[in-house]
């Protein structure tokens, strides 16, 4: 059965870092592009970043350039966010996603996560 | 590009038709649009990808139109379980985008 488990949320005090996980069971890992999305409190869904099957190309959401880095380790089968110089803006639920054709982050995501809690707070 | 959907709210009753509607600030290219469900404390979950392509599992009551930069989700008789927020996403262009949802809630 496909599984995306995410971990690592928190919560943090604004500036701070948190690094988020995703691990995945169930399908070949290394074959798929990986999004992940986030969800603020009460609010609609928003992309974050999305990475190749190999790493090698990397796309983020204008909200969060320069802050944020997504990376992988197909070797066990894991997604990761580190997120750098959090703002209260970025509390919200995240989640991991894969996408429903494996060669493309562009495109509808038909697995997900149950994702996890970043709360941004002083 | 933005996509807004409405209504924001849409209130009916279980057995009639809900029709959703999604528009976009610029045409979506080839159609890559999307509708999600998300029920309290859920993720999202696929529907219809493509504009009209119905995602694995999904029941034949949900279906999927449009074109450019209208789109619309049609539910044909609702179920009780149908009562939820609805999503559309576009993925043809450099940033993913989602709309801000339509609540479907039992009258």
């Amino acid at each position: 059965q496909v599984h995306l488990v995410e971990s690592g949320g928190g919560l943090v005090e604004p500036g701070g870092s948190l690094r988020l996980s995703c691990a995945a069971s169930g399908f070949t890992f290394s074959d798929y592009y990986m999004s992940w999305i986030r969800q603020a409190p009460g609010k609609g869904l928003e992309w974050v970043s999305y990475i190749s099957r190999g790493g090698h190309t990397i796309n983020y959401a204008d909200s969060v350039k320069g802050r944020f880095t997504i990376s992988r380790d197909n070797a066990k089968n894991s997604l990761y966010l580190q997120m750098n110089s959090l703002r209260a803006e970025d509390t919200a639920m995240y989640y991991c996603a894969r996408p429903v054709e494996m060669a493309t982050g562009h495109d509808a995501f038909d697995i997900w996560g149950q994702g996890t809690t970043v709360t941004v707070s002083s | 590009i933005v996509l807004t959907q409405s209504p924001g709210t849409l209130s009916l009753s279980p057995g009639e038709r809900a029709t959703l509607s999604c528009r976009a600030s610029q045409s979506v290219s080839s159609s890559y649009l999307a509708w999600y469900q998300q029920k309290p404390g859920q993720a999202p979950r696929l529907l219809i990808y493509g504009a009209s392509s119905r995602a694995t599992g999904i029941p034949d009551r949900f279906s999927g139109s449009g074109s450019g930069t209208d789109f619309t989700l049609t539910i044909s008789r609702l179920e009780p379980e149908d009562f939820a927020v609805y999503y559309c996403q576009q993925y043809g262009s450099s940033s993913i985008t989602f709309g801000q949802g339509t609540r479907l809630e039992i009258k």
